[in-house]
């Protein structure tokens, strides 16, 4: 079946630190792929999405790019702040009708001042 | 613009005692869904609803049942609870042509 696989967090980053968070998955045809960001007491926000091979979503000075030759969509920004510190959760969705996402475990991000 | 709005957001509850968690959406979006967040597991889809009088199972439902009430709101029952329901429950709406958006959560630990 679907899935999609994590770096195991926590990560712990000083301020502004390039952050790269991996992430892999596993479908058939083409899902499109999703970055939602946890603040504390939050629900999930989208960061960004990419529908398509080679397309880069970009948000906040976040980016990840849709490689389907690697499955992955590694999510990335140069120069990470305090206020980034948060749970970041990679998802696909392929149904086309209803979008039944199917997230990964989450990576919480630290960044210290 | 609220969004998403859950309610209650703690509950606890007794092994064997029932509760409705509700949910309610002001963006005129079909689809609901019902998720539950686990340390180290991510979220799992409960139960959806792709439209005003359909309900579906997810990946975890046994142990939950969904009303689709109207097309604003979606609620969750559990009839009987069991510790192994205690867990963050996450609603969210999606409209069809737009991503996901989650309300705020309700913990729920069952005692």
């Amino acid at each position: 079946g679907d899935s999609v696989t994590q770096m195991e967090g926590p990560v712990t980053l000083s301020e502004e630190a390039f952050l790269t968070i991996n992430c892999t998955y596993t479908a058939t045809g083409y899902p499109s792929l999703f970055w939602y960001v946890q603040y504390p007491g939050e629900g999930l926000q989208l960061l960004l999405k990419a529908t398509k091979a080679d397309d880069k979503g970009s948000n906040k000075g976040f980016e990840a790019t849709y490689r389907k030759e690697t499955t992955s969509f590694h999510l990335e920004k140069g120069s990470v702040q305090v206020s980034d510190s948060a749970v970041y959760f990679c998802a696909l969705s392929r149904d086309s009708g209803t979008y039944k996402y199917i997230f990964g475990t989450g990576t919480r991000l630290k960044v210290l001042a | 613009n609220a969004g998403v709005t859950q309610t209650p957001k703690f509950q606890v509850l007794k092994t064997g005692q029932s509760m409705t968690l509700q949910c309610a959406q002001d963006m005129n979006h079909n689809s609901m869904y019902w998720y539950r967040q686990d340390p180290g597991m991510g979220l799992r889809l409960i139960y959806y609803s792709a439209s005003e009088g359909t309900t579906d199972k997810g990946e975890v439902p046994n142990g939950y049942n969904v009303s689709r009430l109207n097309k604003r709101e979606f609620s969750l029952r559990l009839e009987s609870a069991a510790p192994s329901q205690t867990s963050v429950y996450f609603c969210a709406s999606q409209g069809a042509v737009t991503e996901a958006f989650f309300g705020q959560g309700t913990r729920l630990t069952v005692v």
